[in-house]
């Protein structure tokens, strides 16, 4: 069965901190993975990754892939009350999307 | 049922034909969400349903496209006239719209392709 898992399921960090949010996965016929921010109805994408040990960055936000382990991580530095949100990753395969439960962040002042 | 279900998972259809994409939420959620994404996109919101509330349709991308939701629980999503470009993965998900957390849980998605 198909499966992608998210840890830790919540977290509360003060401003400036840095995190790392985790994604794993057991799929079959794997195709990439993708992270995802909802605030509020639409989650936004952020990431898409397909190749392992590449790392994508976009401003204080950065995720990488790792096929053999399995694994994805989103880190994010120094961060901010605006970056609370849930954190969704989601494995596409098959032709579906199959998603985590999500990580709830929640950046305190 | 123990987690959002959509039928079909995959659906092949004549351009200018009509589709009907279904969703089934988890018992007892009030929200229900409608996203697509076509492959390498990100997620694109539809419509939104909130309990007996108007729905909110902002995100339709044309009236070829409706959704209606009967007594507060399964939904469909109906594409009129299909064209090349209605070709996605459609997303339907649920979430309990109450307490802090308000996660969304996503159905496995129906795969829509019109030829």
């Amino acid at each position: 069965e198909d499966k992608v898992v998210q840890s830790p399921l919540s977290l509360v960090v003060h401003e400036g901190d840095t995190v790392t949010l985790n994604c794993s996965y057991e799929v079959t016929n794997f195709r990439s993975l993708l992270w995802y921010k909802q605030e509020k109805k639409a989650p936004t994408f952020l990431f898409m990754l397909t190749s392992s040990g590449i790392e994508k960055k976009s401003g204080r936000l950065s995720s990488i892939l790792d096929k053999k382990e399995l694994f994805s991580i989103l880190n994010i530095t120094a961060t901010q009350t605006g970056d609370s949100a849930i954190y969704l990753c989601a494995v596409e395969a098959r032709g579906k999307l199959i998603f985590g439960q999500g990580t709830e962040l929640s950046v305190k002042p | 049922g123990a987690g959002v279900s959509q039928s079909p998972s995959n659906k092949v259809t004549e351009k200018g034909k009509d589709v009907e994409l279904r969703c089934d939420p988890i018992s007892g959620h009030t929200a229900l969400y409608w996203y697509r994404q076509s492959l390498g996109q990100g997620l694109e919101f539809l419509i939104y349903f909130q309990g007996n509330s108007a729905p909110d349709k902002s995100g339709l991308p044309s009236d070829r496209f409706s959704a209606e939701r009967t007594g507060g629980s399964v939904s469909t999503l109906t594409i009129q006239r299909t064209q090349q470009e209605d070709s996605a993965v459609y997303l339907c998900a649920s979430s309990l719209a109450k307490g802090a957390r308000n996660t969304i849980y996503f159905g496995e998605g129906s795969w829509l392709t019109v030829v």
